[in-house]
């Protein structure tokens, strides 16, 4: 697609529940990143994949946090068994590789989640 | 952990004046990256300087690098209200594969 696409865009969910995040990157770019933001801060890093495998995730906060990229596409953010301190903005982003002197990250519009 | 910090955190100003938003690292990089964020939802690439660039133009943005300071700035001319924003520096750090680190904003507001 012509951009980085994130469903849902809204994602109410209860304490304890667990919730995927969809992130659809550019067609081509092999980088995908997972970013979390809180309100007033910067994104966090989370994770992110080279092709299909995790080149980096040393930003997962717990092992409640889980991220797949099976096709080397479509990734996938699981979060399992919601706390109310998960409650963000989680951003995708790719790029077209990860040497990181192209021309930086497209960005998806997000996904907020409430943990309520 | 956030590597970059931007200064002033937030910044309010009439539309036609200049914007001058700083940004403060802590070690060595490979780049760094001016973002812009309306709402608080997607980030927008602006600007990309490398570390062995000094400084960099793209319309009305001027961007300057000193990594002898560790530090940036974003210059933004003539400001229009659509400028108003949250805007943040990215630095990419070839140690940490690379991947970009945010600092924490600054919030420009311009008013018309």
């Amino acid at each position: 697609g012509a951009g980085v696409s994130q469903t849902p865009s809204n994602k109410v969910t209860e304490k304890g529940k667990y919730v995927e995040l969809r992130c659809d990157p550019i067609s081509g770019h092999t980088a995908l990143y997972w970013y979390r933001q809180s309100l007033g801060q910067g994104p966090e890093f989370l994770i992110y994949f080279q092709g299909t495998g995790a080149a980096d995730d040393s930003g997962l906060p717990n092992d409640r946090f889980f991220a797949v990229r099976p096709e080397g596409s479509v990734s996938t953010l699981k979060i399992q068994r919601t706390e109310r301190g998960d409650s963000a903005v989680y951003l995708c982003a790719s790029s077209l590789d990860s040497s990181g002197q192209g021309n930086g990250y497209t960005f998806g519009s997000g996904t907020r989640l409430t943990v309520v | 952990s956030q590597q970059g910090e931007e200064d002033p955190q937030a910044l309010s100003i009439q539309e036609g004046e200049n914007a001058t938003m700083n940004c403060s690292y802590k070690t060595s990089i490979n780049n760094l990256q001016w973002y812009r964020q309306n709402s608080g939802r997607g980030l927008v690439h602006l600007i990309l300087i490398r570390s062995n660039e000094r400084e960099k133009h793209s319309g009305r943005l001027r961007v300057t690098l000193d990594t002898s300071k560790k530090s940036s700035s974003l210059l933004i001319t003539a400001s229009r209200a659509a400028d108003t924003a949250s805007y943040f520096c990215a630095t990419a750090n070839k140690a940490a594969g690379n991947k970009l680190t945010f600092g924490g904003g600054t919030r420009v507001l311009v008013k018309p």
